[in-house]
């Protein structure tokens, strides 16, 4: 079936370093991919969302690229700030009218000064 | 801009009781959701609804009903708490092709 493994449950990095978390899917038809950032006591919100002309998506320093030869779309940015401290969903859409999503467990982010 | 109201923030019941947690959104969405968030496990999906009085299971649709009693409103009952259950419920909206657009949360405690 239609699955989202992200195999970080907590990465813990300085500020300034890079950030990579991981994503990847199975998936039997072409999926949207999506990243979704919680902040402490707020609601999830939608970060980037994958383009199907292969574009790069990019928010707030962040980005992500759909490699559909290896089934990813890990989240990528080049200098950690402290407010990135946050829970990062990856998760997939079929396409169709209902916009339901398949989520990913999660991954902690916890940028230290 | 449009919000995701849910209430209430935080709900504690008892073991046994049946409990109902309420979703309003003003973006005149069509398709609306109820996730379940638990540490470590993800969200899951327990009920959604593509129109007004449409209901479609999700995958954690056991010991739940839901109800969409109009476009702009989506209700979830937990039918029997379970002790020591600990979660968060999340609504969600969305139309077409546009990203979920969450609510933040109600937040359950079982004693």
């Amino acid at each position: 079936g239609d699955s989202v493994t992200q195999t970080e449950g907590l990465v813990t990095l300085t500020e300034g370093l890079p950030v990579m978390l991981n994503c990847t899917y199975q998936s039997t038809y072409s999926p949207f991919l999506f990243w979704y950032v919680q902040h402490l006591n707020e609601a999830p919100k939608l970060l980037l969302k994958s383009f199907t002309d292969n574009k790069r998506p990019e928010h707030q320093g962040f980005h992500a690229t759909l490699h559909k030869s290896s089934s990813s779309f890990h989240l990528q940015k080049s200098s950690a700030q402290l407010s990135d401290s946050a829970l990062y969903y990856c998760a997939l859409s079929l396409g169709g009218n209902t916009g339901k999503l398949i989520f990913g467990l999660g991954t902690t982010l916890q940028v230290q000064p | 801009g449009g919000i995701i109201t849910q209430t209430p923030k935080f709900l504690i019941g008892q073991e046994g009781q049946k409990l109902t947690l309420k979703c309003q959104q003003n973006f005149n969405h069509d398709t609306m959701y109820w996730y379940r968030q638990d540490s470590g496990k993800g969200l899951r999906l327990i009920y959604y609804s593509i129109t007004e009085n449409d209901l479609q299971k999700g995958d954690l649709s056991e010991g739940y009903d839901a109800s969409r009693e109009k476009k702009s409103s989506f209700s979830l009952t937990v039918t029997s708490a379970q002790k020591n259950e600990m979660a968060v419920f999340l609504c969600a909206s969305s139309i077409e092709d546009s990203p979920l657009y969450f609510g933040a949360g109600t937040r359950l405690s079982v004693l």
